[in-house]
């Protein structure tokens, strides 16, 4: 157990909706790094937060979005949802302002599937 | 889009046996690089944080080394063992203001006992 949840474990939707996924980081980490890994390709990185403000943003669509919450959990909100956004999205979360330097624990992940 | 490779794509050992894989990636903007062990089913498990030239680094029979001049990433595992079969991932985080995160597509290893 890396210490970090991850809501809900699965979700089955239709196009054209919209999801929030939540994810609460380990104790004391104040990185949030987002990542979706689709059947297609590997592991993409979408977005990092570090305290509630955006870091660095990957290859994260227009119709996604993320923030994060003073109390330091994260959601990523996907609209206009398309059946090549079905995946697996995983939080992970690490200390410090240079998040990179430091190792990223992820949570169990969130399978997206739309219909 | 920055280019991180791994190889090979997949192996098959007995168990015992010592491997290794590559990671390359870019040699400029180099910030970090991080290894991860992803099992079937699972999430991927931090291995090591590598980030200085030179760098080695070692957790049981696993040890990873760095050369950020040439753009080259070497994990080794020393006798490996059935539980070692899992994805290895590197993922490159360039320098270039942001830290943006590029995995590679992962070297697959199956330990056969």
């Amino acid at each position: 157990d890396s210490g970090v949840t991850q809501t809900p474990k699965h979700l089955i939707t239709a196009t054209g909706q919209r999801v929030t996924l939540r994810c609460s980081p380990r104790s004391g980490d104040l990185s949030v790094y987002w990542y979706q890994q689709s059947l297609d390709q590997g592991l993409q990185f979408l977005i990092h937060y570090y305290n509630g403000e955006e870091r660095a943003k990957g290859n994260i669509l227009e119709r996604f979005s993320a923030q994060q919450f003073p109390d330091l959990h994260s959601e990523l909100n996907l609209s206009s949802l398309e059946l090549g956004d079905s995946a697996l999205y995983f939080c992970a979360s690490s200390a410090g302002l240079a998040g990179a330097l430091y190792e990223q624990y992820f949570g169990p992940g969130t399978r997206l599937t739309v219909t | 889009i920055l280019n991180v490779e791994q190889s090979p794509q997949s192996l098959h050992v007995q168990e015992g046996d010592s491997t290794n894989f590559t990671c390359s990636f870019p040699s400029s903007n180099f910030y970090a690089l991080h290894w991860y062990r992803w099992e079937t089913a699972k999430s991927p498990e931090a291995l090591f944080v590598m980030t200085l030239n030179g760098d080695e680094k070692k957790k049981g029979r696993i040890s990873a080394t760095l050369n950020t001049k040439e753009g080259y990433s070497y994990l080794y595992i020393k006798g490996s063992q059935p539980e070692d079969s899992a994805t290895y991932l590197c993922a490159f985080i360039d320098s270039g203001g942001y830290q943006k995160v590029t995995f590679g597509t992962g070297t697959k290893l199956q330990v056969i006992p």
